[in-house]
């Protein structure tokens, strides 16, 4: 198992650039989520899934999109990049589409906006 | 609503000493805790977890965690620092729904040799 992918591991965008960070898992996890994590600020919640065709905000959503077509994929878009979301970003997921399950996390990437 | 408090954002501790990291939640239903731990420059992986089974949890690499309910407390403890040790903890609480996990802001851990 693969566990949990993502793409790419850096990118560097200039304001108002969009882009489309990637995360994939190979263990058929219903949950899945993405977090951004920034200096003293430990992890925050963007947005994340309880399955396939189903997405919810967490705390943090402005500025991002996501959509969740398979139970592997869920993509996360950012439509107009702002300095603001220079930040490390994580995706993870667990199963059973219950977040008291283990969440295995992706290596993370890591974007600058200029 | 839950949340999570981690006091202190930096422990530092001479390798052989206690490490005692403390974690504070709060939560209206009956929680599930956990430690995740940071390595540099990677993701997160799960130290231990707390459901109910039992109030000592043992984790990973040593550790350990005891819920403590009438102090609202999960603090994680390992007897004798490691120089591997060094990373950055996270304490986390969810319920038994789809609610997602709250993190705290993390205690980075450092051993001085």
């Amino acid at each position: 198992n693969a566990g949990v992918t993502q793409t790419p591991k850096f990118q560097v965008l200039k304001t108002g650039q969009s882009m489309t960070l990637q995360c994939a898992q190979d263990m058929n996890h219903e949950y899945m989520s993405w977090y951004r994590q920034d200096p003293g600020m430990g992890l925050r919640l963007i947005h994340y899934s309880v399955g396939a065709g189903i997405t919810d905000q967490g705390e943090v959503p402005n500025g991002y999109n996501v959509s969740r077509s398979t139970t592997e994929d869920f993509p996360l878009r950012l439509l107009s990049a702002a300095p603001s979301q220079t930040s490390v970003y994580f995706c993870a997921s667990s199963r059973g589409g219950k977040t008291y399950n283990e969440q295995f996390f992706g290596p993370g990437t890591r974007l600058t906006v200029l | 609503a839950q949340s999570v408090t981690q006091l202190g954002s930096h422990v530092s501790v001479s390798e052989g000493a206690l490490v005692l990291l403390r974690c504070n939640y709060s939560s209206s239903v009956p929680p599930y805790l956990f430690w995740y731990v940071q390595y540099p420059n990677q993701g997160l992986q799960l130290l231990l977890k707390y459901t109910s089974a039992a109030t000592l949890v043992k984790g990973i690499n040593g550790f350990e965690a005891e819920f403590k309910k009438s102090e609202t407390s999960f603090h994680l403890t390992k007897p004798s620092a490691h120089m591997s040790d060094a990373a950055e903890y996270f304490c986390a609480v969810g319920d038994s729904g789809n609610t997602p996990l709250v993190f705290g802001k993390g205690t980075r851990l450092s051993v001085i040799a």
